[in-house]
């Protein structure tokens, strides 16, 4: 298995609070990728990274902002949170940007949060 | 607009028979790539496949194998041989360039169930 790990496992926390999520890879990879998974919508990308101090924007990166100042770790930041960010949060990894046929995205377990 | 659709919100079959999960997807762009993923119900996402819009033959990998078919702009998995096991949420996802960018834009899912 890809050595991705994401912290928290699971949040609960209010409205308005500023959260934090954690995701940490052991391999290296250079391109890292924020998704969160909907009922009815599959996954959408918030953000991704193509390299320290190097990010962008995705299909719904409002309310989130992203930072990488190492390799191995990609920090999520929702700056005040919202009942419509309850979701469950992925985080992935590639070698090849996007993902090629033997270097697809390895995912994270994700983070179930929860936004009362 | 570059989309992925899977029209089978639900799909059963019996243990030990093949089961085709449908994708059909949208792009004008020549060069793409094909995934599929499986979300069993403890979250995880696990990658089974991948077809490159260039390949000449169909990927197979082990029991999964993809039935890629350009002209219809369709992406089957066929598992074969089902196994209790297989019973998960399953995605397909594509590779794409947009607007210069390359994305990856994951279809709603299927939920796939084994029964023994």
């Amino acid at each position: 298995d890809a050595g991705i790990t994401q912290s928290p496992r699971h949040k609960v926390t209010e409205t308005g609070t500023p959260v934090t999520l954690r995701c940490h890879q052991t391999e290296n990879h250079r391109y890292m990728y924020w998704y969160r998974q909907d009922p009815g919508h599959g996954l959408r990308l918030i953000h991704y990274s193509y390299g320290v101090k190097d990010t962008d924007k995705g299909e719904v990166s409002d309310g989130y902002s992203v930072s990488r100042s190492k390799t191995e770790d990609f920090l999520l930041t929702l700056e005040s949170a919202t009942s419509s960010q309850t979701s469950v949060y992925f985080c992935a990894i590639s070698e090849a940007l996007w993902g090629a046929s033997n270097q697809p995205q390895h995912f994270g377990d994700g983070t179930r949060l929860s936004i009362l | 607009a570059q989309k992925i659709t899977q029209t089978q919100p639900g799909m059963f079959v019996q243990e030990k028979e093949a089961v085709t999960l449908d994708c059909t997807y949208d792009t004008s762009d020549p060069s793409y790539g094909l995934f599929w993923y499986k979300q069993p119900s403890s979250g995880e996402m696990i990658f089974l496949i991948y077809q490159g819009s260039y390949d000449q033959q169909n990927a197979t990998e082990g029991r999964y194998s993809l039935n890629f078919q350009k002209a219809r702009k369709s992406a089957n998995l066929v598992i074969s041989a089902s196994q209790l096991g297989d019973s998960a949420m399953y995605f397909c996802a594509m590779r794409v360039t947009q607007g210069g960018s390359e994305k990856l834009v994951f279809g709603k899912g299927t939920k796939l169930t084994v029964n023994p």
